[in-house]
């Protein structure tokens, strides 16, 4: 099993911050990485795949990057709207999630 | 619209069964890899199995052979049969599509109570 390890598992931000939120893979994953956002009581929605690639619809201060086994999420400016819980995901052998990082004010 | 709509979920004892279904809408079903994914209450997400667009199954390890995913192409819909539930398995359970290796489309979820 490919195990995911996100960090931190929470970070308090204000509005208009940098957020980076990482994740480091137990093996090379190559850039099968995908990132996403998930309010309480909802689906998780896409917001990054191939470790670098913008979901269509999502806005433009998300970003991705890494390859093998670390990476990373950016949130350029954060907006109200972004306080939630995030996740990565890897594909490259069957699929496994991180344990998810708390967003909060 | 794509869009997907699980149902079957409810409360079942320990050791009894479930079967989930998920009714797909505005795609084909058999261009996709298609998943369940589930989320026990305030806990992270569990990928538990796939079926590929060429019929390849697989499931997470820890489901250990109690689970069986299937499709019917025809009806456009997904299935997820659950037998022998233990309280663990409880969960709110996501139907998803794949594309490149990510979940583009997700299901409300459905969720499941196993307790007696």
């Amino acid at each position: 099993d490919i195990q995911m390890t996100q960090s931190p598992s929470s970070v308090s931000a204000s509005v208009g911050d940098r957020v980076t939120i990482t994740c480091r893979a137990s093996q090379d994953i190559d850039n099968w990485l995908a990132w996403y956002q998930q309010k309480p009581g909802k689906a998780p929605k896409l917001l990054i795949y191939a470790a670098s690639n913008l979901q269509s619809g999502v806005p433009s201060r998300f970003s991705g990057s890494g390859s093998g086994t670390d990476f990373t999420l950016t949130i350029s400016s954060l907006q109200p709207e972004d306080f939630a819980t995030y996740y990565c995901q890897q594909a490259n052998r069957f699929h496994s999630f991180g344990q998810g990082t708390k967003l909060e004010i | 619209q794509v869009q997907l709509v699980e149902s079957g979920g409810g409360l079942v004892k320990p050791g009894g069964s479930l079967r989930l279904s998920c009714a797909v809408s505005g795609f084909t079903l058999s261009d996709y890899y298609m998943n369940w994914i589930r989320q026990a209450p305030g806990k992270g997400l569990e990928w538990v199995s796939y079926v590929s667009s060429t019929g390849t199954i697989y499931y997470g390890d820890s489901l250990k052979g109690r689970f069986t995913i299937s499709r019917d192409n025809a009806k456009n819909s997904l299935y997820l049969q659950m037998n022998s539930l233990r309280a663990e398995d409880t969960a709110v359970y996501y139907c998803a599509r794949a594309l490149a290796g990510a979940f583009d489309v997700w299901g409300q979820g459905t969720l499941v109570t196993v307790s007696s």
